[in-house]
């Protein structure tokens, strides 16, 4: 399977605990994107990187979250301190720069946090 | 920035009639509309995209219209099936900025 992937698919974790989620974009693309999306609700933008700098992060995105692209391949996202409304479904696309702006979508990962 | 709506959150239909699904964006310099459908559990998929120098697409059963000056774009399915039954977001974006801003879904649901 040559699309976005994401680990782990689920994550169920206490209050207040750390959790890092990981995205593997399309090898040949050099954007990538992190929303989060909740029941009934579309994908929310949190964040999206260029190669391996951070271009934009949402002002909903506190400051216990981190995303990180050091090589400009893969991303990981952490969340720390976690909170019961963190629970939702993170999920990771890509997509090559200008050009068509095609974003295809990973699995996701949902969390729990209890 | 941006900000998406969409038309209408349910939708029920029997199967083979047409279903028309609704968006409206506000920022002039979006220049890209994809369409994706999210099945339960599963990752939105792309199902048809329109840029802003098109007025009109269409793949088969699906199509999209385009109205810049109104600043909204449509989906169109024709001759639906069970098998379209699924979650349908819009989404507004501009290439060069990178993020896409999308609406809050239209549960479709085909009735055999």
């Amino acid at each position: 399977d040559t699309g976005v992937s994401q680990n782990p698919r689920h994550k169920i974790t206490k209050r207040g605990q750390n959790v890092t989620f990981r995205c593997d974009p399309i090898s040949e693309h050099n954007r990538l994107y992190w929303y989060r999306q909740t029941l009934g609700q579309g994908p929310e933008f949190l964040t999206y990187f260029q190669n391996e700098a951070q271009l934009e992060k949402s002002r909903l995105l506190s400051d216990r979250f981190s995303a990180e692209r050091p090589k400009g391949s893969f991303s990981t996202l952490e969340i720390q301190r976690t909170e019961q409304g963190d629970s939702a479904m993170y999920l990771c696309a890509s997509s090559i720069t200008g050009g068509e702006g095609t974003q295809y979508f990973g699995p996701g990962t949902r969390l729990t946090v209890l | 920035g941006e900000n998406v709506e969409q038309h209408p959150s349910t939708l029920s239909v029997q199967e083979g009639d047409s279903a028309v699904i609704k968006c409206t964006y506000s920022d002039s310099a979006s220049n890209y509309f994809p369409w994706y459908k999210q099945e339960l559990g599963k990752r939105p998929q792309l199902i048809i995209d329109i840029r802003s120098n098109v007025g009109e697409k269409k793949d088969q059963r699906i199509a999209v219209t385009l109205n810049k000056t109104a600043k909204h774009f449509s989906l169109h399915i024709t001759e639906t099936q069970p098998e379209d039954s699924a979650v349908y977001f819009c989404a507004a974006s501009n290439t060069n900025a990178g993020k896409s801003t999308f609406g809050d879904g239209t549960t479709l649901t085909v009735k055999p």
